[in-house]
């Protein structure tokens, strides 16, 4: 079975400073990781993917993860962020029946 | 624009009545997944459908139900709604079964039980 934590179900930076998004996972299979982001009142847009091969993916918007087998985690970072990057974001492993979502993390960005 | 279509974005309706979300998947797509969004549960997997056939099956009540049609929309019934039942409904298309495929969202259905 799969399961998602995702640490902090709220984080706020200021404009400009680090974003770190905590994502750890249980598979019992190589797992298949995903970050998606929602906007309000808005359906779950995929920011990057990890399937196989190098462990660091980047994605749209300035968004990057690193897989990292030994902690079973898939942290989401941006180096500085901007006010349009409020939002919720999610973590998901995903197998051939389904994604599993972990239960958020709502992005706050602070002028 | 993910391609993937909802009908329709919200649906106000009473205790014991019985509703249909509608979903038209991503050109191509034959996989369709449908997942409830609420405050207390998250996002949960309700059901997923490949080429008209279920594939599997996720915490979906038996008093919803889901179908695939031949030219591969989908539709989720909810029937004896409760209060409960209020939530987002989500509808999700891939290219295939593999869990490495990307899977596209629409913008949901806002359901409210009154």
């Amino acid at each position: 079975a799969q399961s998602v934590t995702q640490l902090g179900s709220h984080v706020s930076v200021s404009e400009g400073a680090l974003v770190l998004l905590r994502c750890n996972y249980s598979s019992s299979v190589p797992p298949y990781l995903f970050w998606y982001v929602q906007y309000p009142n808005q359906g779950l847009q995929l920011l990057l993917k990890y399937t196989t091969g190098a462990t660091l993916v980047k994605g749209i918007n300035g968004f990057e993860a690193e897989f990292k087998k030994s902690e079973t985690s898939f942290h989401l970072t941006k180096p500085s962020a901007h006010m349009s990057d409020a939002a919720e974001y999610f973590c998901a492993v995903g197998t051939a029946r389904q994604l599993t979502f972990g239960s958020g993390t709502q992005l706050t960005v602070l002028p | 624009d993910s391609g993937v279509t909802q009908t329709p974005k919200h649906l106000i309706t009473a205790t014991g009545q019985r509703v249909t979300l509608r979903c038209s998947p991503r050109s191509g797509d034959l996989s369709v997944y449908w997942y409830q969004q609420s405050l207390d549960q998250g996002l949960q997997f309700l059901i997923q459908y490949y080429n008209g056939e279920e594939r599997a099956k996720g915490n979906i009540l038996e008093r919803f139900s889901a179908q695939q049609f031949p030219d591969l929309h989908s539709e989720l019934n909810l029937s004896s709604l409760e209060l409960g039942d209020s939530a987002l409904y989500f509808c999700a298309s891939s290219a295939g079964t593999s869990g490495k495929n990307i899977q596209y969202f629409g913008a949901g259905t806002r359901l409210s039980v009154l």
